[in-house]
């Protein structure tokens, strides 16, 4: 089966920064995704990591370990508009397709 | 690239009725995919079309079918609606495996 957790809700200050955790349990694994997702609208692509280690690009850095099943999201300088939900996905190749499987994502809230 | 259009963006349905939501995916990309985000969740993988065949499916039962077209349009179709069905429903279109670009949905409800 696939279990993606991630925490429900995160607040944060503006200027800070915030660390959001994911883990999965998957039976595939072809890359690890975030998305961000403001109300009503569509996903958008953030960050994707194959292989283990850090990527940065900008104020957004993702974190991969495939052997601890961990991923984490972290957003530096903190603007009101980051307030939005994080989702992340697993990505696996099975049965010709090329599918993602998504967490129930994670609310951000940025104070001032 | 002119992004991935879909419409309607709302929608209301009555329970037992069929519905037929439309994508537009962005130039050239031949492969499409479907999702189903429950408020609260995150989106669940419906199925997959490559080059206008089902390539891959989710959880979902045969009342939910699709078709991709030679232009790169694409339809999600619902029978039998039931109140569950109430979701935004996401098309996402990609050139490769990766890289997904989503549309910002069509918002269904089943009264």
């Amino acid at each position: 089966g696939q279990n993606i957790d991630q925490p429900t809700e995160m607040t944060a200050t503006e200027g800070a920064i915030v660390q959001i955790n994911c883990t999965y349990q998957t039976s595939g694994f072809n890359g690890l995704f975030w998305y961000q997702q403001h109300a009503g609208e569509a996903p958008t692509f953030l960050s994707y990591n194959v292989l283990d280690g850090l990527e940065e690009k900008g104020r957004f850095s993702s974190f991969l370990s495939r052997s601890k099943g961990y991923s984490y999201l972290l957003l530096k300088e903190l603007q009101m508009k980051d307030s939005a939900s994080y989702l992340c996905a697993v990505g696996y190749s099975g049965a010709g397709s090329y599918q993602l499987t998504f967490g129930k994502g994670t609310k951000l809230s940025v104070i001032p | 690239e002119t992004g991935v259009t879909q419409s309607p963006t709302h929608l209301i349905k009555t329970r037992g009725q069929q519905v037929t939501l439309r994508c537009s995916s962005q130039s050239g990309h031949n492969t499409v995919s479907w999702y189903q985000q429950a408020l609260g969740q995150g989106p669940q993988f419906i199925f997959q079309y490559y080059r206008e065949e089902e390539n891959g499916r989710g959880n979902f039962p045969p009342r939910f079918s699709g078709l991709q077209f030679p232009n790169y349009s694409s339809e999600l179709n619902v029978n039998a609606l039931e109140l569950d069905d109430s979701a935004l429903y996401l098309c996402a279109s990609s050139l490769e495996d990766y890289g997904y670009t989503f549309g910002s949905g069509t918002r269904l409800t089943v009264v």
